[in-house]
């Protein structure tokens, strides 16, 4: 099948371990950001959001880390499973006419092995 | 419910042909976009239609490149003229605009090569 991104950056982890995936944005005004999942022949899909008032949000085994000083966003993945296996994009929404346009970065493919 | 559906999912074309993609967004959601994704890279913003608002057309590359949007739901991405760099993965995706924070939801995109 297709892949996404053949070219992307990756990280290789094992079963089990937490992975962080890392991303700088750029635009210190932006006030919203997005991490989506890309799964090979689909479509991006919602993982978990955070606004620029906080610095830190909890899902279901993810966690999003905002650090504005360095305009620095991660990813992290708790016990990490193989069907966590994707390209992973962050979205920045900059200030704007007042849509939601968002800013996607290059991603970065997660490849995890048993 | 249905989430973004799109199709054609894969259309292979001859340079210089013309393609139609459609995009059905999920129901209700006022705002919709459509983004390109080359191999490598990441999305692309084209367009972004709003309500009955005049549509964000800053991100069309070309003016080979135009969409619609009729009766506020079904969109369709037409290029003209096709190029080889037009090959690439078309999404689509739906918002409910709510103002400060919402969640875009994509479709699976057409994957477009053009010989």
């Amino acid at each position: 099948g297709e892949s996404v991104g053949l070219h992307l950056p990756t990280l290789s982890v094992q079963e089990g371990d937490n992975s962080i995936i890392n991303c700088a944005y750029s635009n210190s005004a932006s006030d919203y950001f997005i991490w989506y999942k890309q799964e090979s022949g689909k479509g991006p899909q919602f993982i978990i959001d955070i606004r620029s008032n906080m610095d830190k949000r909890q899902g279901q085994r993810v966690t999003v880390l905002l650090n504005k000083t360095v305009k620095h966003l991660s990813l992290q993945i708790a016990a990490t499973q193989p069907g966590d296996s994707a390209v992973y994009f962050c979205a920045e929404r900059p200030p704007s006419g007042g849509y939601n346009k968002l800013i996607f970065g290059a991603g970065t493919r997660l490849a995890v092995h048993p | 419910g249905a989430g973004v559906s799109q199709s054609p999912s894969n259309k292979v074309t001859e340079k210089g042909k013309d393609v139609e993609l459609r995009c059905d967004p999920i129901s209700g959601h006022t705002a919709l976009y459509w983004y390109r994704q080359s191999l490598g890279q990441g999305l692309e913003f084209l367009i972004y239609f709003q309500g009955n608002s005049a549509p964000d057309k800053s991100g069309l590359p070309s003016d080979r490149f135009s969409a619609e949007r009729t009766g506020g739901s079904v969109s369709t991405l037409t290029i003209q003229r096709t190029q080889q760099e037009d090959s690439a993965v078309y999404l689509c995706a739906s918002s409910l605009y709510q103002g400060l924070v919402e969640t875009q939801y994509f479709g699976p995109g057409t994957r477009l090569l053009v010989l």
